[in-house]
């Protein structure tokens, strides 16, 4: 099973571009998320799904947007990359709709200069 | 407040020795997840602990949540090498559908 699959793994951009962070799952999950990981501060959520077509706001969910057309795919995009989104970002999924022990992809990495 | 605070935030130790990382917060949690954390990879849950006096013991890491479901605790018995990384805590946020997490424990084991 491959589990959540993000791609990239890694990524640098300039400020101002825009990219897209994918996310996959193949676990039928209907609850999916984004975390952002920096140092000394644990994981934060920018925006969560708890089913197609159904998303909400985390914690930290200014400069992201995403959506939720499939239940297999849970895109983060980044519309105006800033040097303060340099930073591990984890896509996971749990049954349910939250609350669930969590499933984590590996990881992208991305740097803004 | 529904903040989780990990303490201590960094700890290193030799092979060998015990160690005791805890989770705290100043509101009850229904239930509390525990994730462990190895460089370039994404968590991995190690238990949930559900029941307030609860212990759950996985080898050598015993788990426990405290009788008034504030706080947990996670020790490891006689730490290798091999459990070096990043302990994190979780709990459910009171809005629903939001896991939330500590800011973590680095642990590293020196042979």
């Amino acid at each position: 099973n491959a589990g959540v699959t993000q791609t990239p793994k890694f990524q640098v951009l300039k400020t101002g571009q825009s990219m897209t962070l994918q996310c996959a799952q193949d676990m039928n999950h209907e609850y999916m998320s984004w975390y952002r990981q920096d140092p000394g501060m644990g994981l934060r959520l920018i925006h969560y799904s708890v089913g197609a077509g159904i998303t909400d706001q985390g914690e930290v969910p200014n400069g992201y947007n995403v959506s939720r057309s499939t239940t297999e795919d849970f895109p983060l995009r980044l519309l105006s990359a800033a040097p303060s989104q340099t930073s591990v970002y984890f896509c996971a999924s749990s049954w349910g709709r939250g609350g669930q022990p969590q499933h984590f992809g590996d990881g992208t990495r991305l740097s803004i200069l | 407040t529904q903040l989780l605070e990990q303490s201590p935030q960094f700890l290193s130790i030799q092979e060998g020795e015990n160690l005791t990382v805890y989770c705290n917060s100043s509101s009850v949690f229904s239930s509390l997840q525990w994730y462990r954390q190895e460089p370039g990879e994404g968590p991995v849950l190690l238990v949930t602990v559900v029941t307030g006096g609860e212990v759950k013991k996985l080898k050598r890491l015993t788990f426990q949540f405290g009788d008034a479901r504030k706080d947990s605790s996670l020790h490891i018995t006689a730490a290798q090498p091999g459990d070096t990384g990043l302990y994190l805590c979780a709990r459910l946020g009171n809005q629903g559908g939001k896991l939330i997490f500590g800011q973590g424990t680095e642990l590293s084991v020196k042979p």
